[in-house]
């Protein structure tokens, strides 16, 4: 069983909805929970990362954490073309990332 | 500020040659990283870095892989021979200081990498 499961795509959502991605974990001594935005041909950047259980809005971004059911989400409202790329959940342990398989997200305009 | 910057972006060469990956992480990170990405999956750590230590190489392949950091500054990933389930993405990754545990990654653009 891998350490992180993400829900696989692709995701094709009209511009202005909001797109929900997730991820579920195994390991419960995980501490910080991150999402990385990766373009075509580009490395991942770090959009959101979030301690422990809770939610944390970034403008149209908001991660949420639920630590008893090892699950993470990351919503985006009002989704843009510019939008369009993969998400990466991934875990913390010190310095040791583990990645999500990530899913695409294509906005259409 | 300049990011990590990686050379070359693209590599092809056929199996069993060898093949060399570049990476200059950004001023004053003391920390690298080089993972793998594999095709529709997310990437993997082989080796980290601290200064010129490798401190965690536990994943990378030693017969073939092996990596130098010299004066803890740019480094270098290189892969003797090659093989076909060689293909794919490698990134380097550097931050400032690894005793933070939200320290942040920065990702280079990654050299990607088809063995024929």
């Amino acid at each position: 069983q891998k350490e992180v499961e993400q829900d696989p795509g692709p995701l094709s959502v009209p511009e202005g909805a909001i797109v929900s991605l997730n991820c579920t974990y195994s390991n419960s001594a995980f501490q910080y929970f991150m999402w990385y935005r990766q373009y075509s041909r580009k490395g991942p950047e770090l959009l959101m990362y979030t301690y422990s259980s809770g939610n944390k809005e970034d403008g149209r971004f908001t991660a949420q954490v639920d630590k008893s059911s090892k699950y993470i989400s990351l919503f985006i409202r009002d989704s843009q073309p510019s939008d369009s790329a993969t998400y990466l959940c991934a875990i913390s342990e010190d310095y040791k990332l583990s990645f999500g398989a990530g899913t695409t997200v294509t906005v259409r305009a | 500020e300049a990011g990590v910057v990686q050379s070359p972006r693209y590599k092809i060469i056929e199996k069993k040659q060898p093949v060399a990956f570049w990476c200059n992480p950004i001023s004053g990170h003391n920390t690298l990283y080089w993972y793998r990405q594999n095709l529709g999956q997310g990437p993997e750590l082989l080796i980290r870095y601290e200064n010129e230590e490798a401190v965690d190489d536990s994943q990378l392949p030693k017969d073939r892989f092996s990596a130098e950091r010299l004066k803890g500054v740019d480094s270098t990933l290189k892969i003797q021979p090659a093989e076909l389930g060689d293909s794919a993405v490698y990134l380097c990754a550097s931050s400032l200081n690894v005793a933070v545990g939200t320290d942040t990654q920065y990702f280079g653009p990654g050299t990607r990498l088809t063995v024929l």
